[in-house]
């Protein structure tokens, strides 16, 4: 069984630190990762995907995610956080040999100016 | 078109009335799945399609829930005697082909069901 945990709710960053929001994942086979996020009242934006090859990897909008395969972690960063990227951010794993993404509850992330 | 589209944007309606929610998905794509959104959580997996063919209806909560997709393209949830737990919002997505390295799934702005 394939499954991914935010262990966060929420993070609070001020604008201009760095911002980092947790995922680790568990599937069987190799993972394909991914991040989302969700403005309020919208659909989920696709921000960056982890499939093979350099474990960071660079998306939209200035963030980045490293991939750890030790630690089955696949943590979104970004180095400098701005009041705009306040959101609910979602991770999401799948099995190379599946065809289910599974999403975990997600991290509301506030950026203070 | 452009992106995937989803109709009606939001839907009230009476407990034991039958709703019917749509989805465009992305030219070209041919996987689409649905999800649901209740509020505050994360998504739930109902029902993925590729092409025509629906190989995993497992997510589907009763058989009060359907969905169809007809010509590789648009398709079609349908809540037959809503409930008040179903109210959510429905999300659609859609990708290129579901599952391998290329399955990317991209939403669309979901349908607000609320039932009364």
């Amino acid at each position: 069984a394939q499954s991914v945990a935010q262990p966060e709710d929420q993070v609070n960053v001020a604008e201009g630190n760095p911002l980092t929001v947790k995922c680790t994942y568990s599937v069987s086979g190799n993972p394909y990762l991914f991040w989302y996020v969700q403005y309020p009242n919208r659909g989920l934006q696709f921000l960056l995907k982890y499939i093979t090859g350099d474990n960071l990897v660079k998306g939209s909008y200035g963030f980045e995610a490293e991939f750890n395969k030790s630690q089955t972690s696949f943590h979104l960063k970004k180095p400098s956080a701005l009041v705009s990227d306040s959101a609910l951010y979602f991770c999401a794993v799948r099995d190379e040999r599946g065809f289910k993404t599974i999403f975990g509850a997600g991290t509301r992330l506030f950026v203070k100016a | 078109g452009a992106g995937v589209s989803q109709s009606p944007s939001n839907k009230v309606t009476e407990k034991g009335k039958d709703v019917e929610l749509r989805c465009d998905p992305i030219s070209g794509h041919t996987a689409l799945y649905w999800y649901r959104q209740s509020l505050g959580q994360g998504l739930e997996f109902l029902i993925y399609f590729q092409g025509n063919s629906a190989p995993d209806k497992s997510g589907l909560p009763s058989d009060r829930f359907s969905a169809e997709r007809t010509g590789g393209s648009v398709s079609t949830l349908t809540i037959q005697r809503t409930q008040q737990e179903d109210s959510a919002v429905y999300l659609c997505a859609s990708s290129l082909i579901a599952g391998g390295p290329t399955d990317t799934q991209y939403f669309g702005p979901g349908t607000r069901l609320t039932v009364l």
